[in-house]
């Protein structure tokens, strides 16, 4: 059964500072990944979504990485701020059907 | 540009109560689905339809029932309330359903079930 990873649950750093979110997973045979962002009280909005066939793809400061054969992908962002205070979701859709299966996300925190 | 709307956001039921969580969209997707958010979990799928008169059983569809007359609406039935159904509902849609198109998310709906 694929089941996805996020750690750490919760991540505080400094603005300006690069930093990089983790997603494992387990079953290497997915479809495709997508990346989240939820703001609280709020839905949750897609970021980028990465092919199977994909090493990583790119969206102004975001960029986020996929490594099949490892079951990992990274959301890397750079020159943090604020506004990039939200909980991150990554969200693989198996091989097997087309129903996304979803990690628990990084609650994350850009300190001005 | 309303997109994914859902109501209502806030809800408080008794157990054995029943109520219709409403979700409806403006962009002619065939895909909607409803998931529930848990503290420390991820989202986790209830239902899901592929268009109008076609629904299906997503990972915990115990309790709930939904049904897909239009295009645009895709409401979620609790039937009899239960203190375990407390959450956050999410009602989602997109394009297609082979998860290559991008998925467009409701506001969320809390229930509280006392």
């Amino acid at each position: 059964k694929q089941e996805v990873t996020q750690i750490p649950a919760a991540l505080s750093v400094p603005e300006g500072e690069n930093l990089v979110l983790n997603c494992s997973f387990t079953d290497s045979a997915i479809y495709n990944l997508q990346w989240f962002r939820q703001d609280p009280g709020k839905g949750l909005t897609s970021l980028l979504l990465i092919q199977s066939s994909q090493r990583e793809q790119t969206s102004g400061r975001l960029n986020a990485s996929l490594d099949k054969s490892s079951g990992r992908s990274t959301l890397y962002i750079a020159a943090s701020q604020p506004g990039d205070s939200a909980t991150y979701l990554c969200a693989v859709t198996p091989g097997s059907n087309y129903q996304l299966i979803w990690g628990a996300g990084t609650k994350l925190i850009i300190k001005p | 540009n309303a997109g994914v709307t859902q109501t209502p956001k806030f809800q408080v039921l008794k157990t054995g109560q029943s109520m219709t969580l409403q979700c409806a969209q403006d962009m002619n997707h065939e895909y909607m689905s409803w998931y529930r958010q848990d503290p420390g979990m991820g989202l986790r799928l209830i239902h899901y339809s592929v268009g109008a008169g076609i629904t299906d059983q997503g990972e915990v569809p115990n309790g709930y029932n939904v049904s897909r007359s239009t295009t645009e609406d895709f409401p979620l039935r609790l039937l009899s309330a239960a203190p375990s159904q407390t959450s956050v509902y999410f009602c989602a849609s997109s394009y297609g359903d082979r998860g290559n198109e991008k998925l467009f998310f409701g506001s969320g709906t809390q229930l509280s079930v006392l």
